[in-house]
């Protein structure tokens, strides 16, 4: 069965710093990879996903994330976070097969100092 | 076009009431998700239908959690008698499965208290 890993659960980051939220995963093929934001009170949003192909996506709100296969890693960078990036991050793997083959990792809570 | 919609947003309720939550999916999708999600837990995944026929309720903690979906667009999860413990924000999400990538479209969400 897969895995994913968000090592760290809390990240405080100064508005305008970089950031690069982590992910791992662990799964014997290439699976579909998808980050997803969650802001308070309100239900997960997709930021973005990778399928194939380039192995640096793009997503909404300026993010983006590099799949990198010799790291199982797919990890979330945005170069000027603002204000309104605070909320909960999700990384989620999928193998295929139906619900139980979407996992989803424990989630990063994102701090953005003035 | 109008998201997964969830209600109520909020419940608050005593132990040992009915509560139900339900949910309309995106229309056009054929798959629908029931997951809960805490601060000790995280993300669960309590039931999913196809098609409007549940295939997986292994995540359903127990007899008191039960959920259906009459119709391709209605769902609802129903906990009798609720307890403490069942306290926590249920998602559903909803996906066409003819694509069969893993992407999920979330409601809001429906905060459960039950005192």
């Amino acid at each position: 069965a897969q895995s994913v890993t968000q090592p760290d659960i809390h990240i405080t980051v100064s508005e305008g710093a970089s950031l690069e939220l982590r992910c791992n995963y662990s799964y014997g093929a290439t699976p579909y990879l998808f980050w997803y934001v969650q802001s308070p009170g309100q239900g997960l949003q997709l930021l973005l996903k990778y399928f194939s192909g380039d192995t640096l996506v793009q997503g909404i709100k300026g993010f983006e994330a590099e799949f990198k296969r010799s790291q199982s890693s797919f990890n979330l960078r945005k170069p000027s976070v603002h204000w309104s990036d605070a909320a909960e991050y999700f990384c989620a793997v999928y193998s295929g097969g139906g619900a139980d083959g979407l996992t989803f990792g424990k989630g990063t809570h994102l701090i953005i100092q003035p | 076009d109008a998201g997964v919609i969830q209600s109520p947003r909020h419940e608050v309720t005593e132990m040992g009431q009915e509560v139900t939550l339900r949910c309309k999916p995106i229309s056009g999708h054929n798959s629908l998700f029931w997951y809960r999600q805490t601060m000790m837990r995280g993300l669960e995944l309590l039931i999913y239908f196809n098609n409007n026929v549940p295939i997986d309720d292994s995540g359903m903690p127990e007899d008191r959690f039960s959920a259906k979906m009459p119709n391709a667009s209605f769902s609802t999860l129903k906990i009798q008698p609720s307890e403490p413990r069942d306290s926590a924000v249920y998602f559903c999400a909803s996906t066409a499965s003819a694509t069969n990538t893993g992407e999920l479209f979330f409601g809001e969400g429906s905060r459960l208290t039950v005192l």
